[in-house]
């Protein structure tokens, strides 16, 4: 079974706080995404990555930087986190195939205080 | 322009009735995937079902099928003999070729079915 797993279920933090949200995938795949999920606007990419080392900017990347040292391993950072960063992150993975669909971690709820 | 469109923000079926949930896309890409997932209360993703863009016939998974109309663009999903279960928000998402192979999300579904 493909296994996507986050750091934190839930997490509180203070307004200019460097934040850490990590996710790991254990079947291999060579993408990795990272969403941000808010009523009514659905699921927006900030970055998605397809190989180690390599990023891409989705469509909100600002205020948001990344980190892919192993395949398995994919982080979100929040340098200076601000309470229009209160959302839940949603990290995935997928194979590098249009028919492979994407696996999801169970999200981490980040209340920026 | 949105890569996908759900037009539908709530909608409310009778338990054991078929529900349509619409969705729309816009690539000019020839090769490319269409997806929904399911977001029950608890916030897991759940993938429901595939179909690709040069599949011929429609996809069906069970109760979910995939109506799947690539000259209108649109790819909406029909859950047959609804169930209390069935209450979440769907999502529908598309994945072009080329390299990342990055999805687009619509903004989602509520369904709610109603005993």
């Amino acid at each position: 079974d493909v296994k996507v797993t986050q750091s934190s279920r839930y997490l509180v933090k203070r307004t200019g706080e460097k934040v850490f949200l990590e996710c790991v995938q254990d079947m291999d795949h060579e993408n990795m995404f990272w969403y941000r999920q808010d009523p009514g606007l659905g699921l927006r990419l900030i970055y998605f990555s397809y190989d180690v080392k390599m990023k891409e900017k989705g469509d909100i990347p600002e205020g948001y930087s990344v980190s892919r040292e192993k395949k398995e391993r994919f982080s979100l950072i929040l340098e200076s986190a601000s309470t229009n960063q209160t959302s839940m992150y949603l990290c995935a993975s997928s194979l590098l195939a249009i028919s492979y669909e994407q696996y999801f971690g169970p999200g981490t709820r980040l209340t920026v205080t | 322009a949105q890569k996908i469109t759900q037009t539908q923000p709530g909608m409310f079926v009778q338990e054991k009735e078929a529900v349509t949930l619409d969705c729309t896309y816009d690539t000019s890409d020839p090769s490319y995937g269409l997806f929904w997932y399911k977001q029950p209360s608890s916030g897991e993703m759940i993938f429901l079902i595939y179909q690709g863009s040069y599949d011929q016939q429609n996809a069906t998974e069970g109760r979910y099928s995939l109506n799947f109309q690539k000259a209108r663009k649109s790819a909406n999903l029909v859950i047959s003999a609804s169930q209390l279960g069935d209450s979440a928000m769907y999502f529908c998402a598309m994945r072009e070729g080329g390299t990342g192979n990055q999805f687009y999300f619509g903004t989602g579904t509520s369904l709610t079915v109603i005993p």
